[in-house]
């Protein structure tokens, strides 16, 4: 049963453009979303997050937006920079957990000169 | 300051043996996370650790256990290891078990069965 879904395992996209990363999750009790940067033989850096109470964060170049009737979450990142490139895992967690979180697949990001 | 760190780095181990990884958390904080990170799969919460105690467990066999230590650092012992044992073990920890913050994660202890 998977709680938090990213569909798309990859994306490309050209520096300076918009990088758009979905996901969608089941569970109507998460109330705290964050998103996650993962480089090969690393562990994930934290980057933003959003509460269940606001539909938009935004922290320099990366902005979140919940949709809660939809249960979507994205992520924006502009404009996007080779740096960029890495695996990018949304989480979920509910209010009496801690920080136990439920993570989605990833999806690979490649940013391309 | 210090971030999470874990280890080993790296370790090898055959079918039906047991394996420890470590764990210390940012100082300061109180609760530590296990995840488990197969091969082209997400992280799945393994076990959570606060003040000591075990609060929450994901749905992994009791082979896979673990404790926490009186500085708060942390174990994950992994019995009669199978081979899709095989993974990146990522640690976790946060300031305290209440409310919403963001978890800070280690490196990770990449776990091979032979």
């Amino acid at each position: 049963d998977q709680q938090v879904k990213q569909n798309s395992p990859s994306l490309s996209v050209q520096e300076g453009r918009i990088s758009i990363l979905n996901c969608d999750y089941t569970n109507s009790m998460f109330d705290y979303f964050l998103w996650y940067k993962k480089y090969p033989a690393e562990g994930p850096t934290f980057l933003i997050s959003i509460s269940s109470i606001k539909d938009k964060n935004e922290d320099g170049r990366f902005t979140v937006f919940l949709n809660k009737s939809a249960k979507h979450l994205s992520l924006h990142i502009v404009p996007s920079q080779p740096g960029d490139s890495a695996v990018y895992f949304c989480a979920a967690s509910e209010g009496n957990q801690g920080g136990k979180l439920i993570f989605g697949q990833g999806t690979e990001l490649s940013v391309k000169p | 300051e210090a971030g999470v760190t874990q280890s080993p780095t790296h370790l090898i181990k055959t079918r039906g043996q047991q394996a420890t990884l470590r764990c210390s958390p940012i100082s300061g904080h109180t609760s530590v996370y296990w995840y488990q990170q197969a091969l082209g799969l997400g992280l799945q919460f393994l076990l959570w650790y606060d003040e000591g105690e075990e609060r929450n467990r994901g749905n992994f066999p009791p082979r896979f256990s673990g404790r926490q230590f009186p500085n708060y650092s942390s174990e994950l012992n992994v019995n009669a290891l199978e081979l899709e044992d095989s993974a990146l073990y990522l640690c976790a920890s946060t300031p305290s078990a209440g409310g919403h913050t963001e978890a800070f994660f280690g490196q990770g202890t990449r776990l091979t069965v032979v």
